[in-house]
């Protein structure tokens, strides 16, 4: 089954400042990539995806990139707010999205 | 606004207990998936399901089994309760080729 390897556990960044954060995946039958933010003591939601037929996409201050010679992608924050602390979890899934394998997720810290 | 809600939303368990988890969702989506959450490891697919009265196995459903009554409701129930089984459970609803939409979670603590 498809494996998805987040390569940060933890990641500080000034405020202001840009963060990334990497993942890779096994599956070349994976075609749709959602990344999800999770803040201290709440829940997961939804904050853009990417699919394969194009290999980046962007939505106000978040960029996504695909790679999907090298399995490979990755979510920019530019500009990070103190709002942006909170973990992140990158996800792959195949066409019709039924089954989504998820990353073991990245902290993310913005200091002052 | 997309709603989903679990319940209880904390529960003490015994070992060897059994124990039900209850979702409940009210947009409408055809797709409903229970996931564990552990420090490390992410989310971990336990079941989902594409319709009701029908349930798939995940990634990791030893030990764990799912009902789906209705469109709207989803239950994942532990037999026979383990201190492994220790986790916070999310349960999240979707639409076909769309996003999750994730409940509030349960902490469920097997002593």
């Amino acid at each position: 089954g498809e494996k998805v390897e987040q390569h940060e556990s933890t990641l500080s960044v000034r405020e202001g400042d840009s963060a990334v954060i990497n993942c890779t995946y096994t599956d070349t039958a994976s075609s749709y990539f959602p990344w999800y933010k999770q803040e201290a003591g709440k829940s997961l939601h939804f904050v853009i995806d990417i699919r394969s037929n194009v290999d980046r996409k962007q939505s106000q201050r978040l960029i996504v990139l695909l790679d999907k010679k090298a399995k490979r992608f990755s979510l920019h924050i530019t500009a990070t707010q103190p709002e942006d602390s909170a973990i992140y979890f990158c996800a792959a899934a195949n066409y019709g999205n039924e089954k989504i394998t998820f990353g073991a997720g990245t902290k993310l810290t913005i200091k002052p | 606004e997309a709603a989903v809600t679990q319940s209880p939303r904390s529960k003490v368990a015994v070992t060897g207990g059994k124990v039900t988890l209850s979702c409940h969702q009210t947009n409408n989506h055809d797709y409903m998936y229970w996931y564990r959450q552990d420090t490390g490891h992410g989310l971990r697919l336990i079941h989902y399901s594409y319709v009701a009265d029908s349930t798939e196995k995940g990634d990791i459903p030893d030990g764990y089994k799912a009902s789906r009554p209705s469109q709207e409701n989803f239950s994942l129930i532990l037999e026979l309760a383990s201190l492994s089984q220790t986790a916070v459970y999310f349960c999240a609803s979707q639409a076909r080729d769309a996003e999750q939409f994730f409940g509030p979670g349960t902490r469920l603590t097997v002593l």
